[in-house]
């Protein structure tokens, strides 16, 4: 079963409006990484983190590992339809270097 | 370089039957892991390999196996199939086991199976 909380399951926005997910891990984490799943397709790596408290950006995109290594979020500034898809964090245990899977977050822009 | 190639990409089967998925990793790429995944639900881990040995496995019944070549290139096969092994079955490649940091996970395209 999954062992890194990610919430929400599903979030619906207006295009322009932001978006955020969010993981937390019972564990520490050496590391976690992002991936994106557009319907229909597979899931693609956006980025990984490795320091406490590290904060990385892409364009609009903007990833945080939190200080304590046990959580993690991405957070989507102004929306639009090419970020619809699921987000997917996948961290790994800093015990033993397992890959632990969130279950995704589905972006759904309002029509 | 090419990506991770997965065959076939769909196939229908019927309950009872079995059927062996096929993934070529990314040339180099030396570990190999499977994944389940059914419509709203997150990635499944099924299993890992690594220069022809399991590492990992995940919670799945027995009938569910797989295996890798001394080229890496792996096969996943489910024995018995029941209506639930209905799924997008996802390889992915990456460099090094244990996904340590920097070593990433690349997926193909999947292979989408329907039972009936």
């Amino acid at each position: 079963g999954q062992q890194v909380m990610q919430i929400p399951q599903y979030q619906h926005v207006q295009e322009g409006e932001d978006f955020t997910t969010y993981c937390n891990s019972s564990t520490t984490l050496s590391n976690i990484q992002w991936y994106k799943q557009r319907p229909g397709g597979h899931p693609v790596f956006l980025i990984q983190l490795v320091k406490s408290g590290e904060v990385k950006k892409q364009k609009r995109l903007t990833f945080q590992f939190g200080e304590a290594k046990k959580n993690s979020s991405l957070h989507i500034t102004a929306t639009q339809t090419t970020d619809v898809g699921t987000y997917f964090c996948a961290g790994v245990r800093a015990s033993n270097y397992q890959l632990i899977w969130g279950a995704g977050t589905k972006l759904i822009i309002k029509p | 370089k090419a990506g991770v190639t997965q065959t076939p990409r769909y196939l229908i089967k019927t309950r009872g039957q079995q059927v062996t998925l096929s993934c070529s990793p990314i040339s180099g790429h030396r570990s190999v892991s499977w994944y389940q995944q059914t419509p709203g639900q997150g990635l499944q881990f099924l299993f890992e390999y690594f220069s022809e040995t399991q590492r990992n496995k995940g919670n799945f019944p027995g009938r569910f196996s797989g295996r890798q070549f001394s080229n890496s290139r792996s096969e996943m096969n489910v024995s018995t199939l029941e209506l639930g092994d209905s799924a997008l079955y996802l390889c992915a490649s990456s460099l090094k086991t244990g996904l340590g940091s920097g070593n990433t996970i690349y997926f193909g395209e999947g292979s989408w199976l329907t039972v009936v």
